[in-house]
């Protein structure tokens, strides 16, 4: 199956910075990517759909200056978490699918744990 | 707005028995289906999509079926092992023009040797 990669796997900041999270389709081309939310024991929560070339689409509750996505390739999106805060700890995670690939399974990435202290 | 159950947090099952993992839906019936394995600290990995049309899927020890009249999907797992152990999530995409996954809770299945 396809395949996505996500990096880095683990982080930990200080309260106060900035942190990105890349999100990589490594044997195809995705013109949309989403993001989700994972806190402990609960399920996945989009935050937003990555557009390439256009600007990402949130979901309701997700301020968009401090999730900052960008999609400036077929095979990368990026999430920028602004001004990082220990409520913003959680367990991030990107999926893309195949081109034409409607009605299909989602491939998604392995995870990031954003720890801020 | 929509609502996704998945009425047992946990389940423990013996080795060999048949695991029934349920998903329930509130209003409207999605366009399809999806059930998903997640690892503890990775990313899910898809295991079986089903159709609004559909009854039933199989793969392999997997099944899946789909009643849109109870709004409820049922996931088996037969022969189970404890390579089986993990948290399945089922996913729904409500409308053909739109292809967000809204995602259940989870329920976290352990196979007892």
């Amino acid at each position: 199956g396809a395949v996505v990669s996500q990096h880095p796997s683990w982080v930990i900041c200080k309260s106060g910075t900035s942190v990105k999270i890349e999100c990589r389709s490594l044997d195809f081309q995705a013109t949309t990517m989403f993001w989700y939310r994972q806190f402990p024991k609960q399920s996945l929560m989009l935050m937003a759909t990555s557009n390439e070339g256009s600007k990402a689409t949130y979901e309701q509750g997700v301020e968009k200056d401090k999730f900052l996505i960008n999609h400036a390739s077929l095979t990368l999106s990026t999430l920028t978490v602004t001004s990082a805060h220990p409520e913003d700890s959680s367990f991030y995670i990107c999926s893309a699918r195949v081109p034409g690939g409607w009605g299909t399974e989602a491939f998604f990435g392995q995870g990031t744990r954003l720890t801020v202290v | 707005s929509q609502k996704i159950e998945q009425n047992s947090e946990a389940l423990n099952i013996q080795e060999g028995k048949t695991a029934t993992l349920t998903c329930n839906y509130t209003n409207y019936s999605p366009a399809y289906l999806q059930w998903y394995r997640q690892d503890p600290g990775r990313g899910p990995v898809f295991l079986l999509l089903i159709r609004e049309n559909e009854k039933e899927k199989r793969k392999e020890r997997l099944k899946v079926t789909f009643d849109t009249t109870l709004k409820q999907s049922l996931f088996h797992i037969t022969a189970s092992q404890p390579a089986d152990s993990a948290t399945y999530l089922c996913a729904l995409v409500w409308d053909f023009g739109n292809e967000k996954l809204t995602f259940g809770t989870g329920t976290r299945l352990t196979i007892i040797p």
